[in-house]
């Protein structure tokens, strides 16, 4: 069965960071160019990051961009996303998802993991 | 950067009635349109891709139509389990920006 599995939210002060971890099992995540999305309480999806496949170029939201980072280990065979500098609107559930077979939609996606950001 | 719309923001609709769903978007996206299904406390789940077709495990009631920045969603009976939050997502742009639209909640009537 194709899955993917993220790691890492939780509970964090303005300001701090964190890392968050997708991995993968059915299938082989080096094959795959991936994404984070995320969803803020009550309210719909943003996609916030991507990373190619093999020459792992990245892109970014503006929302997020030069706070965080997405990156790779294919020996692994997971994505991660490094957060720094969170503020409170960064609170949500982060969804890593795969582009699908032949497309840039989003296809299979992760459980999500919540990231709160509070004093 | 394009910017999707979703009407209604609610649809109440009786089991076994016909439910069409609208996305927009701000310029033309051709067909690189998808939709999701979300149902409270779960992932998305990949409906249409290319504006029309069906991902795979999709049942046949679900179907997609558009191009350019009117798109539809219809789902012909609802079924119990359709009741859910449709999000409507361009993937047109490269590098990628790719947005959602803010979703329309199909709920019971």
């Amino acid at each position: 069965e194709v899955q993917l599995v993220e790691s890492g939210g939780g509970l964090v002060q303005p300001g701090g960071s964190l890392r968050l971890s997708c991995a993968a099992s059915g299938f082989t995540l080096s094959s795959y160019e991936m994404n984070w999305v995320r969803q803020a309480p009550g309210k719909g999806l943003e996609w916030i990051s991507h990373i190619t496949s093999s020459t792992s170029n990245v892109y970014y939201a503006d929302s997020v961009k030069g706070r965080f980072t997405i990156s790779r280990d294919n020996a692994k065979n997971s994505v991660y996303l490094q957060m720094n500098s969170l503020r409170a609107e960064d609170t949500a559930v982060y969804y890593c998802a795969s582009f699908g077979s032949r497309g840039n939609w989003f296809d299979p996606w992760g459980q999500g993991t919540l990231v709160t950001v509070s004093s | 950067e394009i910017v999707m719309t979703q009407s209604p923001a609610t649809l109440s609709v009786s089991p076994g009635e016909r439910a069409t769903l609208s996305c927009r978007a701000s310029q033309s996206i051709s067909t690189n349109l998808a939709w999701y299904q979300q149902k409270p406390g779960q992932a998305p789940r990949l409906l249409i891709y290319g504006a029309s077709t069906r991902a795979t495990d999709i049942p046949a009631r679900f179907s997609g139509s558009g191009s350019g920045t009117e798109f539809t969603l219809t789902i012909s009976s609802l079924q119990s389990e359709d009741f859910a939050v449709y999000s409507c997502q361009q993937y047109n742009n490269w590098p990628p920006t790719f947005s959602f639209g803010p979703g329309t909640i199909v709920d019971i009537k």
